[in-house]
């Protein structure tokens, strides 16, 4: 069975940083290309980023609102993702999914249940 | 960027009633790279349809997706209890997704 677990999430000042990790399990980690997704409160889904496996590189790409600020990362030894969120807005408050994607990458095949991200002062 | 518009922003049916749901696009996507989910509160969405009609795994056949250029379908034919959420469509232009806004079915 596949499991993605979130965790790392809380609350955060405007301003600070947060790491959030995603165990995953039950599919060939180290071979499968991963994203973040998040839902603000009351609005839909957003895309915040991916990263490719190993034989690609460990290329990531972002969306425009996080670049420069989200870091994606893994490590395979661990089958853990990660998402390292810096200089943190209030505007970033979410619940942040972790997700396999699958099919050339267009598609979300899996998702975790989500680890909640606030950002308040 | 290509923006998804769906409607209608909300469906209220009775189980057993056929649903159908619309994904517009503001420019011709690759039907190829169109999927549909379904999201419950508190409840990690779940990948209904890619590849425009492609059920995912799992998937009941009263599930159905269709269409190209930039108009596309999601048709539910005979609602189950179970079935009453949020459904959002989802493009992919490498390397981003974007999202609908959502289209809420619920029950009448």
């Amino acid at each position: 069975e596949v499991q993605l677990v979130e965790s790392g999430g809380g609350l955060v000042n405007p301003g600070g940083s947060l790491r959030l990790s995603c165990a995953a399990s039950g599919f060939s980690f180290s071979d499968a290309w991963m994203s973040w997704v998040r839902q603000s409160p009351g609005k839909g889904l957003e895309w915040v980023g991916r990263i490719k496996s190993k034989t690609g590189g460990e290329a990531t790409d972002y969306a425009a609102p996080v670049k420069g600020r989200f870091t994606l990362s893994r490590d395979d030894s661990k089958t853990t993702l990660y998402l390292q969120m810096n200089s943190l807005k209030i505007e970033d408050t979410a619940v942040y999914y972790c997700v396999r994607t699958f099919f050339s990458d267009s598609a979300g095949q899996y998702w975790g249940q989500g680890t909640l991200v606030t950002v308040s002062s | 960027e290509i923006v998804l518009t769906q409607s209608p922003g909300t469906l209220s049916l009775s189980p057993g009633e056929r649903a159908t749901l619309s994904c517009r696009a503001s420019q011709s996507v690759s039907s190829s790279y169109l999927a549909w989910y379904q999201h419950k509160p508190g409840q990690a969405p779940r990948l209904l349809i890619y590849g425009a009609s492609n059920r995912a795994t799992g998937i009941p056949d009263r599930f159905s997706g269709s269409g190209s250029g930039a108009d596309f379908t999601l048709i539910i034919s005979r609602l189950e209890p179970e079935d009453f959420a949020v459904y959002y469509c989802q493009q992919f232009v490498n390397p981003t997704w974007t999202f609908g806004q959502g289209t809420k079915v619920e029950i009448k």
